[in-house]
């Protein structure tokens, strides 16, 4: 298989406590994005990178978030200090750099903090 | 603001009986318009993208067509299997190759 992958794919936390989130990209892809959805939203953006480089970051991400691509290839992405409103699905996606728009989207982490 | 609003939120079919999807979009220059499937805990699936007014896509049951204000997706003779979530959406004007604006989406739901 060759898509987007995540993992994990599940995660119950208690409130406090850090998470993080790994993601890898199809292979050939220079983008690569991380969104959050809640129920009955479409995806928000959270941030994207261009190889290693974060190259934008939303609003939406507190200081409590931080993401990372070291290598240009897989990313993670940590919440420190969870709390409920984290939960979520958490959503990454890649593109080519030619064709940026064209994202395609991994299956999601799906978090819970109780 | 840029925005992306679709409609209805929920439409129930029977099977073969054909119907639309609203996307109507505020996003000056627009340079895409795309549409995903989500099923139920997994991401979106990518199915087409528009970039002109009077474009259109088809793939399988399904036919996307663009306006200058809006696009619309056409299910033909839907199938229990097409049941889903159908989100669009848009890049945000001035600013090349980034975030994409998703509508909430139109959840269909198809009976057999």
């Amino acid at each position: 298989d060759t898509g987007v992958s995540q993992n994990p794919r599940h995660k119950i936390t208690k409130r406090g406590q850090n998470v993080t989130f790994r993601c890898d990209p199809i292979s050939e892809h220079n983008r690569l994005y991380w969104y959050r959805q809640t129920l009955g939203q479409g995806p928000e953006f959270l941030t994207y990178f261009q190889n290693e480089a974060q190259l934008e970051k939303s609003r939406l991400l507190s200081d409590r978030f931080s993401a990372e691509r070291p290598k240009g290839s897989f990313s993670t992405l940590e919440i420190q200090r969870t709390e409920q409103g984290d939960s979520a699905m958490y959503l990454c996606a890649s593109s080519l750099i030619n064709r940026a728009e064209t994202q395609y989207f991994g299956p999601g982490t799906r978090l819970l903090v109780l | 603001e840029d925005q992306v609003t679709q409609s209805p939120e929920a439409l129930r079919l029977q099977e073969g009986e054909s119907s639309s999807l609203n996307c109507s979009y505020t996003v000056s220059g627009l340079r895409g318009l795309f549409w995903y499937r989500q099923d139920p805990g997994k991401g979106p699936e990518f199915l087409f993208t528009l970039y002109s007014a009077g474009e259109e896509k088809e793939k399988e049951r399904l036919k996307a067509t663009l306006t200058k204000k809006e696009s619309f997706l056409h299910i033909t003779a839907p199938k229990p299997e097409d049941s889903a979530t159908y989100l669009c959406a848009a890049p945000p004007a001035n600013q090349a190759g980034t975030a994409l604006i998703f509508g909430k989406g139109t959840t269909l739901s198809v009976s057999s």
